[in-house]
């Protein structure tokens, strides 16, 4: 079955050292790949998406994340955060044979120290 | 950008109860959807439509029903709501093509059943 694997429930960083958050995924091609954020009490905001091409791609607020078609893996990182960067983070998949479904990590929850 | 605006941020409800939340976008996208949010489970679909009065089954449709009579609108209806029922629910919008498309979210609606 697909899925998505988000392995880390909590990560603290302080402020100002780089960040890594890890995605898995399993399925048998190489799917659409994003990364949202959502604040507390808000809703979903895309940072980025790869769908070919280069496997580092840019975001918004900062973020890179790049896809490792020999691992599977889709990871999220940013040099230096920023106390604002605080939020849960999803990783998401969208199989190539579909135009609605979109499966879900169930999220890392980034805590920043000041 | 998309702009997908759910009617209430915050909505409190007693079991036995039949619940509407209204869904509305701005882009004229033909593919809307509703997730439930769970801490721990991340987001799950519950139902989504590909055009006016066409609807398919999430994988969690038990329990809910929904509507859309116009493009821009998706209601998502609790026939009789039970406490099981709550939880954050987000309201997406998607363009036409295949899943290189991101769906865009609402600031979701955290609705609690007493």
């Amino acid at each position: 079955a697909q899925s998505v694997t988000q392995p880390d429930i909590h990560i603290t960083v302080s402020e100002g050292a780089s960040l890594e958050l890890r995605c898995n995924y399993s399925y048998g091609a190489t799917p659409y790949l994003f990364w949202y954020v959502q604040s507390p009490g808000q809703g979903l905001q895309l940072l980025l998406k790869y769908f070919s091409g280069d496997t580092l791609v840019q975001g918004i607020k900062g973020f890179e994340a790049e896809f490792k078609r020999s691992q599977s893996s889709f990871n999220l990182r940013k040099p230096s955060v920023h106390w604002s960067d605080a939020a849960e983070y999803f990783c998401a998949v969208a199989p190539m044979d579909s135009s609605y479904k979109l499966i879900f990590g169930s999220g890392t929850r980034l805590l920043v120290r000041p | 950008d998309v702009k997908v605006t759910q009617s209430s941020r915050y909505l409190v409800k007693r079991t036995g109860e039949k619940v509407f939340l209204e869904c509305v976008q701005d882009m004229d996208h033909e593919n809307m959807f509703w997730y439930r949010q769970d801490p721990g489970l991340g987001l799950r679909l519950i139902y989504f439509s590909y055009d006016v009065k066409m609807k398919e089954k999430g994988d969690i449709p038990e329990g809910y029903s929904v509507s859309r009579e116009k493009k821009e609108r998706f209601s998502l209806i609790l026939e009789s709501a039970s406490t099981n029922q709550t939880s954050m629910y987000l309201c997406a919008a998607k363009g036409e093509g295949m899943g290189n498309q991101p769906q865009h979210f609402g600031d979701g609606t955290r609705l609690s059943i007493l």
